[in-house]
């Protein structure tokens, strides 16, 4: 089944540059999207088909992709930007089922 | 404002039924799919399946193909997700996201989750 792997940890000191990555063999021709999940809460989408921010996200995230590697990239990590980060994408073989990434725990400190 | 709203957090014991629902409101219930979602501490986010209101057309991932059964009540814009029988392999929470495709789709927005419960 297609895997999307992600770094188990990321840190980052407040005011410096966060990348969390995605690998995934698929991603060359499906979008990546991301989600922000924090602690006993619901996840929340922060970067779509690849590099696009919903409205009310904060311009210190953003999204790239390059071959079979999304990265999310937060510029400027704040205290509240602490908390799980999770890649999404579709199926390479089934264009109807989602598929998660591993998720990354990232600290703020 | 679009919102889905699920139901509280539910305590079961093996081999019992349970459905739970997710409520959608600040949108056309009909013109999206509602797209369930279980986490676990050991496994993370894993996409259950999907379904759509409009006509209860419903598909389901392998890994939960038989286990799980999405349905929905378009005229109380509220979805369901049902087990006929559980396991303690069922504890978790469970997401309902509303997704604007059926390929290529993805959840745009969540449900708070509903935590469950399976213990003897």
């Amino acid at each position: 089944s297609y895997e999307l792997t992600q770094p188990p940890s990321v840190s980052v000191s407040p005011g410096q540059t966060a990348r969390i990555t995605c690998s995934g063999d698929a991603l060359p021709k499906k979008y990546a999207y991301w989600y922000q999940q924090k602690s006993g809460q619901a996840p929340v989408l922060v970067i779509y088909e690849d590099s696009k921010r919903p409205s009310g996200i904060p311009e210190r995230f953003s999204g790239s992709t390059s071959g079979t590697m999304a990265t999310l990239t937060i510029s400027g990590a704040q205290l509240e930007d602490e908390g799980d980060y999770i890649c999404y994408s579709t199926d390479p073989s089934d264009h109807q089922r989602g598929v998660f990434g591993t998720g990354t725990k990232v600290t703020v400190l | 404002e679009v919102r889905l709203v699920q139901s509280g957090a539910e305590v079961k014991k093996p081999g019992e039924s349970l459905k739970i629902s997710c409520k959608g409101s600040g949108y056309s219930f009909t013109s999206f799919w509602i797209a369930w979602v279980r986490q676990t501490p050991g496994k993370g986010l894993e996409w259950m399946g999907i379904m759509y209101p409009g006509d209860s057309d419903a598909r389901y991932s392998p890994s939960f193909q038989g286990q799980v059964t999405m349905s929905a009540d378009k005229s109380i814009n509220t979805a369901y997700l049902q087990w006929t029988s559980l396991k303690a392999s069922d504890n978790a929470i469970y997401y309902c996201a509303r997704q604007g495709s059926l390929v290529g789709g993805y959840g745009d927005y969540w449900g708070q989750g509903t935590l469950v419960t399976v213990s003897s």
